[in-house]
């Protein structure tokens, strides 16, 4: 249980372009995913808090309208790197909360594969 | 906000070999993971262990909480082990949002 996907795993794009990415929870039910971003032999950068229904939280220095976050289901959301640059070039991983109750209270995160993006 | 530190940043090791990674991090927290990235990128959910000990075979971890610090323990290692450790803490009243640390690469060799 608790997988989760993206899509698209790799994507290479034109500068100025836009580029959407999906996350998506297979068999249970995201209130809340995250979305982090990569550098080479870095660690995860916390990007934002994408909660259903509502608009997400960005976290300091993220460009809200350069990073376009909606969930619009409970299973599904998407992050849109709008008029994408080089310097947007990176790996981009979304996560969702879980909440499981085996021998008390846990509070997950489960992780999609990535997604890597190049822009030209 | 917290910080989060872990050590050794690189470790190399012989196939059979045991290892311990530790995790430090700057205050109270309700919430501690740890993950093993694949050389793939993929985050793969170790323990959710934000006190106490754990064990899932060849891993076991423990945290001291009022000591602010993590343990994983690796033994028996194999070359599939090999990859990046991270650990991933979450403070009280955060909504689940978790801080990681820095990593630590590990190598097995043959």
């Amino acid at each position: 249980g608790a997988v989760v996907s993206q899509h698209p795993s790799w994507v290479i794009c034109k500068s100025g372009t836009s580029v959407k990415i999906e996350c998506r929870s297979l068999d249970f039910q995201a209130t809340t995913m995250f979305w982090y971003r990569q550098f080479p032999k870095q660690s995860l950068m916390l990007m934002a808090t994408s909660n259903e229904g509502s608009k997400a939280t960005y976290e300091q220095g993220v460009e809200k309208d350069k990073f376009l976050i909606n969930h619009a289901s409970l299973t599904l959301s998407t992050l849109t790197v709008t008029s994408a640059h080089p310097e947007d070039s990176s790996f981009y991983i979304c996560s969702a909360r879980v909440w499981l109750w085996t021998s008390g209270m846990t509070d997950t995160q489960y992780f999609g594969p990535g997604t890597r993006l190049t822009v030209l | 906000g917290i910080q989060v530190e872990q050590s050794p940043p690189d470790l190399i090791l012989q196939e059979g070999a045991n290892s311990t990674l530790r995790c430090n991090f700057s205050d109270s927290v309700n919430n501690l993971q740890w993950f093993h990235q694949n050389p793939w990128g993929q985050l793969i959910n170790l323990f959710y262990i934000p006190s106490g000990t754990k064990q899932n075979g060849r891993l076991s971890a423990t945290t001291v909480a009022t000591e602010r610090y993590s343990l994983l323990y690796i033994s028996s290692s194999q070359t599939t082990d090999s990859g990046v450790y991270f650990c991933a803490v979450g403070g009280y009243n955060q909504g689940g949002k978790l801080i990681f640390g820095q990593g630590t690469e590990l190598s097995v060799k043959p």
